[in-house]
């Protein structure tokens, strides 16, 4: 029973490049997430979606980007990165069936800790 | 602008003392507040709220909702060096952005 598996855990990049946070949860959950976590900011949703062909941006949003072809997968990619995108990166999903007890209950990946020099 | 504010920031107890964490939100269309422990790594479920004035209780933990107030508190009785932890609050809104979450409180057990 994995849940929400993010890799890689860490990661280091220099300014300007450009990686993949690759997330997968394995419980056919249609609501997918990607939160930052800094000190002192808390949880912040940089962006989510509802299904696979449909995401939106979230509170956070410049500088990423994300995609849903698969129910399973949500990757959240970073164009050019930059030392303010240094944080901690939880993926989260829930299962989103309207008025279903629970149905807004997120499970979190592990987090990826990626640091911008 | 949604947001949930939780109090205090941090807080350092004794073995066995009892705390109170608070939480208060205001949040367009409000449906739940959850409650989250965050050791290392993720975030774990606690508990979800709906209803004014019914406590959920799980062990030493309990919480409670005032909608009147628009807040919420989590409380452990008996503390445990392994109740150390950031606890956050998430107010779930009601629309596609789904949860909307406290910066935390960070809870440290002392022997």
């Amino acid at each position: 029973n994995a849940g929400v598996t993010q890799t890689p855990k860490f990661q280091v990049l220099k300014t300007g490049q450009s990686m993949t946070l690759q997330c997968a949860q394995d419980m056919n959950h249609e609501y997918m997430s990607w939160y930052r976590q800094d000190p002192g900011m808390g949880l912040r949703l940089i962006h989510y979606s509802v299904g696979a062909g449909i995401t939106d941006q979230g509170e956070v949003p410049n500088g990423y980007n994300v995609s849903r072809s698969t129910t399973e997968d949500f990757p959240l990619r970073l164009l050019s990165a930059a030392p303010s995108q240094t944080s901690v990166y939880f993926c989260a999903s829930s299962p989103d069936r309207p008025l279903t007890p629970g149905a807004n209950v997120l499970t979190f990946g592990a987090g990826s800790r990626l640091t911008v020099l | 602008e949604d947001k949930v504010v939780q109090s205090p920031l941090s807080l350092v107890v004794h073995e066995g003392d009892t705390v109170t964490l608070n939480c208060s939100y205001e949040v367009t269309n409000f449906r739940s507040l959850l409650w989250y422990k965050q050791e290392k790594k993720a975030p774990t479920f606690l508990f979800m709220l709906t209803s004014s004035g019914i406590e959920k209780k799980s062990g030493r933990l309990s919480s409670i909702l005032d909608k009147k107030e628009l807040s919420s508190i989590l409380n452990i009785t008996a503390t445990q060096t392994g109740d150390s932890a950031i606890y956050l609050c998430a107010a779930d809104g009601g629309a596609t952005n789904k949860l909307i979450f406290g910066t935390g409180t960070l809870l440290a057990v002392q022997p």
